[in-house]
């Protein structure tokens, strides 16, 4: 009963060096998600999927790809690591519950990502 | 500007106490809100949520108010539990949908044998 599985659990990079977190759920959810978590800060969107093949940015997309690679998986990128992209990073994927509205999230065990 | 805020970082009660912890929202839109529990080294796990037609939800140990005119969340912990630390956030949505999901910062809680 994996959910939503992420890759690496850590990772730390120097300053404009690039690399791809990955991110596939087996719940067969179609909204895919990745934030990231600031200490003193609540979970900020990345990036969002409604469904395979669409992406759209969040709040902070700012240096940051995305892949919607299928409807299992959504991948996070960045091209050139800064150190202020120093954070945790979460994957989420989600269903609707009653009826038309109120979505759930469920949430992979997230990646420490450090930028030196 | 933080639409949904979390104004205690942590806090701690004995066991077989009760547990509260608040949250201030300032986007009268909201309609929808959540609260996740998130443990060391693992994701954010849904708790209990609640709608705006009500003002109280329960699920066993833990009972969600919501007083609109204040724009005030809380949740309730009885009795609480060591397995209860853990970091608690709350969130909130104008549609229902987790796309537009605002969080808190989160509290600490820690739940004292």
């Amino acid at each position: 009963n994996a959910g939503v599985t992420q890759t690496p659990k850590f990772q730390v990079l120097k300053t404009g060096q690039s690399m791809t977190l990955q991110c596939a759920q087996d719940m067969n959810h179609n909204s895919m998600y990745w934030y990231r978590q600031d200490p003193g800060m609540g979970l900020r969107l990345i990036y969002y999927s409604a469904s395979e093949g669409t992406t759209d940015k969040g709040e902070v997309p700012n240096g940051y790809n995305v892949s919607r690679l299928n409807k299992r998986e959504f991948s996070l990128r960045l091209e050139s690591a800064a150190p202020s992209q120093t954070s945790v990073y979460f994957c989420a994927s989600s269903f609707k519950t009653g009826g038309l509205t109120n979505e759930k999230l469920f949430f992979g065990s997230g990646t420490q990502l450090s930028v030196l | 500007d933080q639409q949904v805020k979390q104004n205690s970082p942590s806090l701690s009660v004995q066991e077989g106490r009760i547990s509260i912890l608040n949250c201030d929202y300032t986007n009268s839109m909201f309609d929808y809100f959540l609260w996740y529990k998130k443990y060391p080294a693992e994701g954010p796990t849904f708790l209990i949520s609640i709608s705006s037609i009500k003002d109280k939800n329960e699920d066993g140990r833990f009972t969600v108010f919501l007083n609109k005119s204040a724009k005030h969340l809380s949740l309730h912990i009885v009795p609480s539990q060591p397995g209860d630390s853990a970091v608690y956030f709350c969130a909130a949505s104008a549609t229902g949908s987790a796309r537009q999901l605002t969080f808190g910062s989160g509290t600490q809680l820690t739940v004292l044998p």
